[in-house]
């Protein structure tokens, strides 16, 4: 099985841009979750989808915000970014949310 | 409650030494503890995981040692080779929630 893709894998943006990373998941796995991956804070988890509906959230701004389709993939969006915001966004897949496959990653740098 | 602490946060051994990784939580709820491995520029893999019922686990030389009373896990890296430098991170998983992920451990094995 192919595993979980990102696209981008990399994206330059200023600040108060916004931007859109999407996120297809292995096939059979309907639980997308995303992360943000910094050098201070460490993995913290954003949302989680499931069957396109929001399933979990995580302590972030509604800034951030997320979907899913109907083929299970997934994209988030980031509005009116702020230099905080640079980091790796990564993408998990499941079939039983215990067990996350992730994929390499989106890296956002705002300038 | 949901925290995970791992320690340390950097760790050099030798070729041939044993690696020691240690988590601690404090939810007596989570039911399952996964570690994941890092190499620079990709997504976390999962690399061995355990539940609370069982007080070792072991995958070639990668071992799970669990100790509930103390509310305590750690990864051990038998035989510690160079292509096992990355990041090490482990986690704790809840019915219904997300993964709650501890801050890291950058592990260089020296030749």
């Amino acid at each position: 099985k192919a595993g979980v893709t990102q696209t981008p894998r990399y994206l330059i943006k200023t600040r108060g841009q916004q931007v859109t990373l999407s996120c297809s998941p292995i096939s059979g796995h309907r639980s997308v979750s995303w992360y943000q991956q910094t050098p201070g804070q460490g993995l913290q988890f954003l949302f989680e989808y499931f069957s396109e509906t929001q399933r979990n959230k995580g302590n972030f701004p509604g800034r951030f915000s997320g979907r899913q389709f109907s083929n299970s993939r997934s994209e988030m969006n980031v509005s009116t970014l702020e230099l905080g915001d640079s980091a790796l966004y990564l993408c998990a897949s499941s079939m039983d949310q215990e067990t996350q496959y992730f994929g390499p990653g989106t890296r956002l740098l705002v300038l | 409650q949901q925290q995970v602490k791992q320690s340390p946060q950097s760790l050099i051994v030798q070729k041939g030494g044993i690696s020691i990784i240690n988590c601690a939580y404090e939810n007596t709820a989570f039911d399952y503890f996964p570690w994941y491995q890092q190499f620079p520029g990709k997504g976390p893999a999962l690399l061995i995981a355990i539940r609370p019922d069982v007080s070792e686990k072991k995958e070639g030389r990668f071992t799970i040692s669990f100790n509930k009373s103390a509310k305590q896990f750690s990864l051990h890296i038998m035989d510690s080779q160079p292509g096992d430098s990355a990041t090490y991170f482990c986690a704790a998983y809840l019915l219904g929630n997300m993964l709650t992920f501890g801050g890291g451990t950058r592990l260089m094995v020296k030749p």
